[in-house]
């Protein structure tokens, strides 16, 4: 049992460059997210998925796009990188919350750490 | 407003202390309240999990919700230095969107 995974790990790219990060869970878990961490920003949602076929946007979806083609898999596209798109991206799944009477499962990936120059 | 305001700290507290953290919202909607435990270079990692109001107890952890007030707590009790990591706080609605609070640094102190 894998949990959440995330690849590549680091990257560098230059402006104008694409590249798809890639999520991985093992868990049968219906929701997936991409999330961006920057110094005093928080975690910002960029996009999230509820299931294999679906995506939405979340907060700060504008220069990416995804795909959940695959339940387990989850990807993050940059089109055309831009420097402000320097930051730590994290992959998250989990179920849906159970309410009251249950309990509630989410699991993070390590992170892909991006530099645009 | 941010739909989630916590303050950024840092926080700094000797070991063996009472630890509160705090989070306001704006968006009356929230029914679900999460805590994590960030530590540096990490993902972040799910602490608590708490529907609509009341008090959740795990350990020596324990979470509380005031919807009335739209400010939701985590507290740690005794301390330990491993307790030392970015906090944050976290909500959602019926919309499927999970939104965070910007975290707070704790330093418990040895």
């Amino acid at each position: 049992n894998a949990g959440v995974t995330q690849t590549p790990k680091f990257r560098v790219l230059k402006t104008g460059q694409s590249m798809t990060l890639l999520c991985a869970q093992d868990m049968n878990h219906e929701y997936m997210y991409w999330y961006r961490q920057d110094p005093g920003m928080g975690l910002r949602l960029i996009h999230y998925s509820v299931g294999e076929g679906t995506t939405a946007k979340g907060e700060v979806p504008d220069g990416y796009n995804v795909s959940r083609l695959k339940k387990q898999n989850f990807l993050l596209g940059l089109e055309s990188a831009a420097p402000s798109q320097t930051s730590v991206y994290f992959c998250a799944s989990s179920y849906w919350f159970s309410g009251a009477t249950g309990t509630y499962e989410q699991y993070f990936g390590p992170g892909t750490r991006l530099t645009v120059t | 407003q941010k739909e989630v305001e916590q303050d950024p700290g840092p926080l700094s507290v000797p070991e063996g202390a009472i630890v509160s953290l705090n989070c306001t919202y704006s968006n009356s909607a929230f029914q679900y309240f999460m805590w994590y435990r960030q530590y540096s270079r990490k993902g972040p990692e799910l602490l608590m999990y708490t529907y609509s109001s009341g008090n959740k107890e795990d350990g020596r952890f324990t979470a509380q919700v005031d919807k009335s007030s739209k400010y939701i707590s985590l507290f740690i009790r005794d301390s330990q230095p491993s307790d030392s990591a970015t906090y944050l706080c976290a909500m959602s609605a019926q919309d499927d969107k999970i939104i965070f609070g910007k975290g707070t640094r704790l330093h418990i102190l040895p």
